[in-house]
């Protein structure tokens, strides 16, 4: 099966800092898609990239499906005490063994220090 | 992007009792799934939960254990059986946003805890 890995593990960052995580597959994906976990909570999709190249900015977000369709980084600009939390990044190929099913990189915990 | 209701929100269970779970939502979505989060982990699929026939389960998650119902295109429940402490998990529904989009979203989750 597919397989992610996601760096880094922990972050520990100063407020208004930006962050940079990335995701690498040993697989070609078609979809990557990067969540947020708060405590207590189910992830939160906040981008969705489906084409090689393609850079997507949602506010202070920006993530970007790489050329090569195996790798996929998200940053977060000026960094704020409400970024805290756990980013995962997912990634999909769409096959006919396993068709639409996500695989998600093992999480980033993000803290912001004051 | 659907809402999805998930209940309960968080349960601490006897041993090898039974609990289910259901995943209500407010749109009609044609896939729905079952995930576990382990404690400091990351999401593993259990299920695919198929409406109006049995679930697809993923490799190391069998129906007696995990059984799941998808009677219509809005509503699935997922019961974990003859609970040990080691299902303790987050156990998380989650849906495709719209027919032919690839977006997965999820609900609250639901905290499990065997005692």
């Amino acid at each position: 099966g597919q397989q992610l890995n996601q760096s880094p593990q922990s972050m520990f960052i100063q407020e208004g800092e930006d962050v940079s995580m990335n995701c690498t597959s040993s697989s070609i994906f078609n979809t990557w898609l990067w969540y947020k976990q708060d405590p207590g909570e189910g992830p939160v999709l906040l981008i969705a990239l489906y084409k090689a190249g393609e850079l997507t900015s949602n506010g202070r977000l920006t993530a970007q499906f790489g050329i090569t369709r195996k790798d996929s980084f998200l940053n977060i600009s000026a960094s704020i005490p409400s970024d805290v939390g756990i980013y995962f990044c997912a990634g999909r190929v769409i096959s006919s063994g396993s068709a639409r099913q996500l695989t998600f990189g093992s999480g980033t915990q993000l803290t912001v220090l004051p | 992007s659907a809402v999805i209701s998930q209940k309960p929100s968080r349960d601490i269970c006897q041993r090898g009792t039974s609990l289910t779970i259901q995943c209500q939502v407010d749109s009609q979505v044609t896939m729905m799934f079952w995930y576990r989060q382990q404690p400091g982990q990351s999401l593993t699929l259990i299920a695919t939960a198929n409406q109006g026939s049995e679930a697809t389960y993923e490799s190391g998650f069998v129906i007696d254990k995990f059984p799941i119902s998808r009677p219509n295109l809005t509503f699935s429940t997922l019961t974990v059986s003859n609970m040990s402490p080691e299902d303790s998990s987050i156990y998380l529904c989650s849906v495709e946003g719209r027919l032919g989009n690839t977006e997965a979203f999820f609900g609250q989750g639901t905290r499990l805890t065997v005692v």
